[in-house]
């Protein structure tokens, strides 16, 4: 059974493009969470997504960021027009309910870097 | 607000004991977690706690007080390889979200 996957894990982009970061969950799995992690920083939640739902997202920024988890296909954050300040790693975890008492396994992340 | 405090960073020696504390201040509490994370790596879950007391497993203990809003993880015979950031998270009431401290690292060294 695979783990969460999630790639690319190493991203570059220039300032203004966009950045497209996917996630698949565990099989069986239909609830996903978004963080952010800057060095040497905790996580920082983001996005909570079922399939085809945003539950909550008191946590992504107002602009240029979006997340979605078709019904088919992996969970998507897209940061359109990148700055400098959005180089971090995002992490993506899943859980097969919501994080009651559910632990939740988390991707590699994919770590953007932004020229 | 949301806050959640733990030691920037601590030291051990191999073979000995270490307790890294968490306090924590949320609106309101519905479990809180320990995950350990490796330098590039993905975060792995250590432990879960969500009433007053102790959760063994292995080398490995989570404390809790809610009545304090404390938490602690116990790491007995310490291994290098547990040499790591050590992130404790709080899932508040009513949201969905898990709501991370800035991690703890953990160097043990021979």
């Amino acid at each position: 059974n695979a783990g969460v996957m999630q790639n690319p894990r190493h991203l570059v982009r220039r300032r203004g493009q966009e950045a497209r970061l996917r996630c698949s969950p565990m099989k069986g799995h239909s609830h996903v969470y978004w963080y952010r992690q800057l060095p040497e920083e905790g996580l920082k939640f983001m996005v909570y997504l079922q399939k085809e739902n945003i539950i909550d997202e008191s946590g992504m920024p107002k602009e240029r960021f979006s997340a979605e988890f078709p019904k088919e296909g992996p969970s998507i954050l897209r940061i359109q027009q990148v700055v400098r300040g959005d180089s971090a790693a995002y992490f993506c975890a899943s859980s097969p309910r919501e994080q009651g008492n559910t632990e939740a396994f988390f991707g590699q992340g994919t770590r953007l870097t932004v020229v | 607000g949301q806050n959640i405090d733990q030691p920037t960073e601590m030291t051990a020696t191999e073979g000995a004991i270490v307790q890294i504390n968490c306090t924590y201040q949320t609106s309101g509490f519905n479990g809180l977690f320990w995950y350990q994370q490796h330098a590039g790596e993905a975060p792995t879950f250590l432990s879960y706690n969500v009433l007053d007391g102790l959760e063994e497993k292995g080398r490995f203990s989570s404390f809790l007080s809610r009545s304090k809003g404390y938490s602690y993880l116990l790491l007995k015979e310490l291994q290098m390889k547990d040499s790591a950031s050590y992130l404790c998270a709080v899932k508040s009431a009513g949201g969905f979200k898990t709501i991370f401290g800035a991690g703890t690292r953990l160097f043990v060294k021979a």
